[in-house]
C-alpha cells in the first residue's frame, strides 16, 4: 500500500520568504502525482498535477518537482503572500490508477 | 470550469437517521469518489465509481453505501447514522487517464447528534 508523508507538518514564515514543502511517498510506480491547496473548511483545490515522465511542472509562483526513483516532490513556492496561508496536500494514484493515496498535508501560515 | 457541487455545507441529524449526501459533476467525468476527512487521520476514501452503477469499496466502507444511477450524481448514504461518522464529507471526481486531474466539491460538514 502506497503511503505518502509530508514533511514538516506546519511551517510559519514572514511574507516574501521562499516556501519548500516536501512530499514522500514508498512506491515509485506511480502515473502522476497532484498538490492540492485546501482553506480552513473548504474543499481540495488542484494546484499542480505531474506526470510520472515530468521532472517538474510549474504555474505562476509554483514550481514542483518530482524525483520518481527516490520517492520524492517538492512544491516550491515563490515569494510568499497572506494569501497563500493553507494547507498544502500531495497525493499519488494507486497501482491501477483510481484511487489517490493522500499525504497528511503541510499548514503554512505566511506572516504579513 | 470543472464545477462538483454537493448538495448541502452543513448538516445537523440524530442518531439513526437515514442521511443522504448527493454530489454532481458537469464535466461528463467517469470517475467519482467520496473521501471523509477527519484531524490527526487526513483524507480517507469511502468508495468511489468507475461507472454508472458501478462501485468500489475505499479503504473505509462500513456503515455507508452508494448509488450512481446516472453519471453526473454520486450519492452517499448513511444507513444508519452515528455519532463516530460526524465529519468533513468530500465527493470528487476525474476524467480517465493518468493526466487527469481529480476535481473536488467544497465538502459537507456533518454532524451526529
Amino acid at each position: 500500500k502506497q503511503e505518502v508523508t509530508q514533511i514538516p507538518a506546519a511551517l510559519s514564515v514572514p511574507e516574501g520568504e521562499n516556501l519548500v514543502l516536501n512530499c514522500s511517498f514508498t512506491d515509485s510506480a506511480i502515473y502522476n502525482l497532484q498538490w492540492f491547496r485546501q482553506d480552513p473548511g473548504k474543499g481540495l483545490t488542484s494546484l499542480l498535477l505531474i506526470q510520472s515522465s515530468q521532472r517538474e511542472q510549474t504555474s505562476g509562483r509554483l514550481n514542483a518537482s518530482l524525483d520518481k526513483s527516490s520517492g520524492r516532490s517538492t512544491l516550491y513556492i515563490a515569494a510568499s503572500q497572506p494569501g497563500d496561508s493553507a494547507t498544502y496536500l500531495c497525493a499519488v494514484p494507486d497501482s491501477n490508477d483510481y484511487k489517490l493515496s493522500f499525504g497528511a498535508g503541510t499548514t503554512v501560515t505566511v506572516r504579513a | 470550469d470543472v464545477k462538483v457541487t454537493q448538495s448541502s455545507r452543513y448538516l445537523v441529524k440524530r442518531t439513526g437517521e437515514k442521511v443522504f449526501l448527493e454530489c454532481v459533476q458537469d464535466m461528463d467525468h467517469e470517475n467519482m469518489f467520496w473521501y471523509r476527512q477527519d484531524p490527526g487521520l487526513g483524507l480517507r476514501l469511502i468508495y468511489f465509481s468507475y461507472d454508472v452503477k458501478m462501485k468500489e469499496k475505499g479503504d473505509i466502507p462500513e456503515g455507508y453505501s452508494v448509488s450512481r444511477e446516472k453519471k453526473e450524481r454520486f450519492s452517499l448514504i448513511l444507513e444508519s447514522a452515528s455519532t463516530n461518522q460526524t465529519s468533513m464529507y468530500l465527493c470528487a471526481s476525474r476524467g480517465l487517464g493518468s493526466q487527469e486531474t481529480q476535481y473536488f466539491g467544497p465538502g459537507t460538514r456533518l454532524l451526529v447528534l
